[in-house]
């Protein structure tokens, strides 16, 4: 069974770095690139960025390159989106999913919720 | 730059069929595959359609998905609408640097 479990809700600071996870399993984790997508409160989904875990290959939206780096370590089969300095604004619910051939998501993490305050 | 436009929200009788509209600007929406994603409060989203009209394996075949290219729009229909189906659902597709866009949602409200 596929499955992406992503890491647990997150309280931060402003200014403070964060790294979050989405570990794969039930499937070949290097075969299938990896997407992040952020929904912020009541608000629609966005697109952020993928990576493939096998080449680390990563294609951001120009929304989010150089805001977030997005990575993966294939030997885990986990990916990762993390931040250096974080913003209120970055209050979010932030999802990872497994993105098909065709580019489509099909399997979904459940979600990881970043709440930045100070 | 490529866009994706949806109604805000569309609600339909349980039993009846609703038609959900997905609307390209800035570019072509015949040159990516479309997929249509359900979010019900408080949830993840799923996948109800993908590669513009497949159906994930447990998505009932009352989900079917189309593209039209003179209108340069997708379209999401729900036949047999049963309450469970009240959702927000997203159109999705990439642009022409293979970058990924989202439309902005559309709530279903089945009353």
């Amino acid at each position: 069974e596929v499955q992406l479990v992503q890491s647990g809700a997150e309280v931060k600071k402003p200014g403070e770095s964060l790294k979050i996870s989405c570990k794969g399993s039930g499937y070949s984790f290097s075969n299938f690139w990896i997407g992040w997508v952020r929904q912020m409160p009541g608000k629609g989904l966005e697109w952020m960025g993928i990576i493939s875990p096998g080449d680390s290959d990563t294609r951001y939206s120009p929304s989010f390159q150089g805001q977030v780096t997005i990575s993966a370590d294939k030997s885990i089969t986990t990916a990762y989106l993390q931040w250096s300095s974080l913003k209120a604004s970055d209050t979010a619910m932030y999802y990872c999913a497994r993105v098909l051939q065709g580019n489509g998501f099909d399997y979904w993490g459940q979600g990881t919720l970043v709440t930045v305050s100070s | 730059n490529f866009m994706l436009t949806q109604p805000r929200s569309v609600s339909e009788s349980p039993g009846k069929t609703v038609t959900i509209s997905c609307t390209g600007s800035g570019g072509s929406i015949a040159s990516n595959y479309v997929q249509w994603y359900q979010q019900r409060p408080g949830n993840a989203p799923t996948t109800v359609i993908y590669d513009d009209y497949r159906r994930p394996s447990g998505v009932p075949d009352r989900f079917s998905g189309s593209i039209d290219s003179s209108s340069n729009s997708a379209s999401l229909t729900i036949s047999g609408l049963k309450t469970e189906d009240e959702a927000d659902y997203y159109c999705q597709s990439y642009d022409s640097n293979n970058r990924g866009v989202f439309g902005g949602g559309t709530k279903l409200t089945v009353l």
